[in-house]
């Protein structure tokens, strides 16, 4: 199937500090998708993609769908203890317009 | 604001035994999805469902599975026959284009 790696695997930051992370492919992806995990919960849709070099914020969060439609990143400024979790970048591969597939996620930690 | 909801949000049940989980998704949403997490990984797609069938399935997705929707609200997923392997956190989710809108999960534990 499908892989998407995301890196980095985890991240430890501070309060107020601006975090970036992404995703790659080998594959092109048509739809590229943010999402972020609390413990214990199901995935919460934070940024939907459709275009390649698209670039969309919701709040703090900007992500941008590559040129290359093989990555995209997600980007949190600013940031503050509650962006605590696990976020996943999923995309939807040009052979299905259904399945997502899930990247293995970034693990990010914010001391206040 | 809408959400997709699942009953129940865990699940007991010892190796052999059917379990069926419970999703009812968004109401204007067409497309219905089967996730799953084994803890500490992924998330893994399992099987879409469009127009009262499969639209795609993964090869997790074996005889074991099925999908129904039994009604104008419910989407069900049974494992007929509980393997020690099948414990995670299934998530039910549900979207209108692509963009899918995730439940909070059942937790299965399989004993």
């Amino acid at each position: 199937g499908q892989q998407l790696n995301q890196s980095p695997q985890s991240m430890f930051i501070q309060e107020g500090e601006d975090v970036s992370m992404n995703c790659t492919s080998s594959s092109i992806f048509n739809t590229w998708l943010w999402y972020k995990q609390d413990p214990g919960e199901g995935p919460v849709l934070l940024i939907a993609l459709y275009k390649a070099g698209e670039l969309t914020s919701n709040g703090r969060l900007t992500a941008q769908f590559g040129i290359t439609r093989k990555d995209s990143f997600l980007n949190i400024s600013a940031s503050i203890p509650s962006d605590v979790g696990i976020y996943f970048c999923a995309g939807l591969w040009g052979g299905s317009n259904y399945k997502l597939t899930f990247g293995k996620g970034t693990l990010l930690t914010v001391n206040p | 604001e809408p959400e997709v909801t699942q009953t129940p949000s865990h699940q007991v049940t010892q190796m052999g035994q059917e379990v069926i989980l419970r999703c009812v998704p968004i109401s204007n949403h067409l497309y219905f999805y089967w996730y799953r997490q084994i803890l500490g990984q992924k998330v893994e797609f399992l099987v879409s469902f469009y127009n009262n069938e499969i639209s795609e399935k993964s090869e997790i997705f074996d005889d074991q599975f099925s999908v129904e929707r039994p009604d104008g609200s419910n989407f069900t997923l049974k494992i007929r026959s509980t393997k020690l392997e099948d414990s995670a956190m299934y998530f039910c989710a549900s979207s209108e284009v692509a963009g899918a809108f995730f439940g909070q999960g059942t937790r299965l534990t399989v004993v």
